[in-house]
């Protein structure tokens, strides 16, 4: 069974450009999950998908940030623009809806200069 | 606020011998769920072990288990025998179903190390 994938694994940006991730969850998980995690921190949920809809926003900083999972499969976290705060790996999750059972994906590091 | 606490930023062991991990939680919720998820240098987060907060007798998993204080609101992890492989952070973790659907809060984490 294929894992979660991720692109691109390592970003490096100035402070107010914009950047895209991108994610491919498991095949057949409806619900999907951004997480971003600071350098020594636990992650922290930014949005949830159940299929292409959004369960959970609440901590998404939406003057920046930006998701979306068009036909409630792959879906595109964007910042724009980025701030030096905004550096942190960028996790995807998919579940099948067990509580708390998610699948992770590699993360995208990204550092904003 | 539901919030976990790691107090412990950096353990270490040596290999074969047990280490255990600690957490504490703080929610209003009775029905609720546990977990552990390790994450090792190359940064892929994989669950451990999970502990169903109705459940009173304590989950395991090969090597790992846990004690569940549900009263004290604590859920500590012990590694027996422990491998080079398990040198990783671990991050405790709780999911509230009726309020926060299936979304993970976690704690801070702990740097575990194993010397050979």
């Amino acid at each position: 069974e294929a894992g979660v994938a991720q692109s691109p694994r390592y970003k490096i940006i100035e402070k107010r450009q914009s950047v895209a991730f991108w994610c491919n969850p498991i095949s057949g998980h409806a619900t999907l999950y951004w997480y971003q995690q600071i350098l020594g921190q636990g992650p922290k949920l930014l949005i949830q998908f159940q299929n292409n809809g959004v369960v959970d926003d609440s901590q998404l900083p939406k003057d920046r940030f930006s998701a979306e999972r068009l036909k409630g499969v792959d879906s595109t976290l964007k910042i724009q623009p980025a701030k030096l705060e905004d550096s942190a790996v960028y996790l995807c999750a998919s579940s099948l809806g067990t509580p708390g059972r998610q699948f992770f994906g590699p993360g995208t590091r990204l550092t904003v200069l | 606020a539901q919030t976990v606490t790691q107090s412990q930023p950096e353990m270490s062991v040596q290999e074969a011998e047990t280490v255990t991990l600690s957490c504490t939680y703080d929610t209003s919720e009775s029905n609720y769920y546990l977990f552990w998820y390790k994450q090792p240098p190359s940064r892929q987060m994989i669950l451990v072990i999970r502990q169903e907060a109705y459940k009173q007798q304590n989950a395991t998993e090969n090597r790992f288990s846990v004690n569940f204080q549900k009263a004290a609101k604590s859920f500590s992890l012990k590694i027996s025998d422990s491998q080079l492989g398990d040198t990783a952070m671990y991050f405790c973790a709780f999911s509230i179903p009726e309020t926060s659907g299936s979304r993970l809060t976690f704690g801070e984490g702990t740097q575990l190390t194993v010397n050979p």
